[in-house]
């Protein structure tokens, strides 16, 4: 079993703060890393896949980039807002079929 | 096409009981796959199947657990005697190939 580490476990933050989160995994036999977001009560929603090591993807506020060398992903969020309030995973993808997920990072945007 | 459904969202049961859950992916995805979340935790992969074909079983799918995929369409994952630990959400994804995953809403088993 991988181990995928997502760090910090939870994030308080105020609005237009912002703020960002990292998500460590496996430099060996990498294929992709995968973003989601997950809002209460809602499916994980995907965010990004990224598979190049200094890949850089935006996604209106939010940003993720990669670095599959040294086994690490960051996710930014660029002046947070309330509905930015959510968990969100990474998942790192080897060469096989399988999914690896990280515990998620919790972030509450207080108005 | 409405995304990914689960049915039943709740279930709860009884110790010893079984459960049968169904996923029914996005109608072009021919990839499905089983994930199991409990607190805390992001979710765990349990099986995954390209068409009718279950491809990978995680070791934590003990041997009370089946899932089968009859038609390459809907999927179903049936516990077997039920214990208390096996109370967790249950997710289903569906992709096409290996891309983005989209997940259904889960179906949370209660066992008591």
């Amino acid at each position: 079993i991988l181990n995928v580490e997502q760090s910090p476990q939870s994030l308080h933050v105020q609005e237009g703060d912002s703020t960002n989160f990292t998500c460590s995994f496996p430099s060996s036999n990498f294929y992709a890393l995968h973003w989601y977001r997950w809002e209460t009560a809602k499916s994980p929603e995907a965010l990004f896949v990224m598979t190049l090591n200094g890949d850089e993807k935006k996604k209106g506020r939010i940003s993720a980039t990669l670095n599959t060398k040294e086994g690490y992903s960051y996710l930014y969020i660029k002046g947070s807002q309330p509905e930015d309030s959510a968990t969100y995973l990474c998942a790192f993808r080897g060469t096989g079929n399988q999914f690896y997920f990280g515990t998620g990072t919790s972030l509450t945007v207080i108005p | 096409d409405t995304g990914v459904s689960q049915n039943p969202r709740h279930k709860i049961t009884k110790r010893g009981q079984n459960v049968t859950f169904r996923c029914d992916p996005i109608s072009e995805h021919n990839r499905l796959y089983w994930y199991r979340q409990t607190l805390g935790q992001g979710p765990e992969f349990l099986t995954y199947f390209q068409n009718e074909a279950q491809l990978e079983k995680s070791r934590l799918l003990s041997d009370r657990f089946s899932a089968e995929r009859p038609k390459g369409s809907f999927s179903t994952l049936e516990i077997q005697r039920t214990e208390q630990g096996d109370s967790a959400m249950y997710l289903c994804a569906s992709s096409f190939e290996g891309s983005e995953q989209y997940f259904g809403p889960g179906t949370r088993l209660t066992v008591t």
